[in-house]
């Protein structure tokens, strides 16, 4: 079974710029989260996404959205980009949103913002 | 708020010998879900191994165990044998079922180094 695939790998963008990053989740899986790894502030959460639904959101500002789509794949889109928005974006699926489910994660996309 | 806290932020081991990477965790509820997650330079997370807060025994997978003390919320890995591919960093998360749904707590990290 193929697992997490996120699109693109590496990113480039300037300040001021929008982005958006998609993942595509294990098939069978529902649930798609997203998570920020940058060196200062580590493994943040942003949000998850269930049949289509965001159902839990972390600390980030509103410049940062997703969307999840039927097929349970999903997007996440930042606007206005910051230089702070460099970071490695993690997207992990999971069959259901219940707690004991593992979530496997994708390669990430790396973003880097001038 | 839960926090996940890992004490060591490098280790290093010989090949073929046993390392331990420490995992504290700070929560008040009785029932969650520890993990140890690998992440290696291709920087894809992996997962290692898990354990539920309910079970007693602690679980193993290959050459990786974990010390599971419920009541020292302390959640260690055992990696034995190790293997110059076992170099990576290491993470500690928490999750709880229930109203969190996805999310899963971090801890800092461990990166460890393996000597052939």
């Amino acid at each position: 079974k193929a697992g997490v695939t996120q699109t693109p790998r590496y990113l480039i963008k300037t300040r001021g710029q929008q982005v958006t990053l998609s993942c595509s989740p294990i098939s069978g899986h529902r649930s798609v989260s997203w998570y920020q790894q940058t060196p200062g502030q580590g493994l943040q959460f942003l949000f998850e996404y269930f049949s289509e639904t965001q159902r839990n959101k972390g600390n980030f500002p509103g410049r940062f959205s997703g969307r999840q789509f039927s097929n349970s794949r999903s997007e996440m889109n930042v606007s206005t980009l910051e230089l702070g928005d460099s970071a490695l974006y993690l997207c992990a699926s999971s069959l259901s949103l219940a707690g004991e489910e593992t979530q496997y994660f994708g390669p990430g996309t790396r973003l880097l913002v001038l | 708020a839960q926090t996940v806290t890992q004490s060591q932020p490098e280790m290093s081991v010989q090949e073929a010998e046993t390392v331990t990477l420490s995992c504290t965790y700070d929560t008040s509820e009785s029932d969650y879900y520890l993990f140890w997650y690998k992440q290696p330079p291709s920087r894809q997370m992996i997962l290692v191994i898990r354990q539920e807060a309910y079970k007693q025994q602690n679980a193993t997978e290959n050459r990786f165990s974990v010390n599971f003390q419920k009541a020292a919320k302390s959640f260690s890995l055992k990696i034995s044998d190790s293997q110059l591919g076992d170099a990576a960093m290491y993470f500690c998360a928490y999750r709880i079922p229930g109203t969190s749904y996805g999310k899963l707590t971090f801890g800092q990290g461990t990166i460890l180094t393996v000597h052939p």
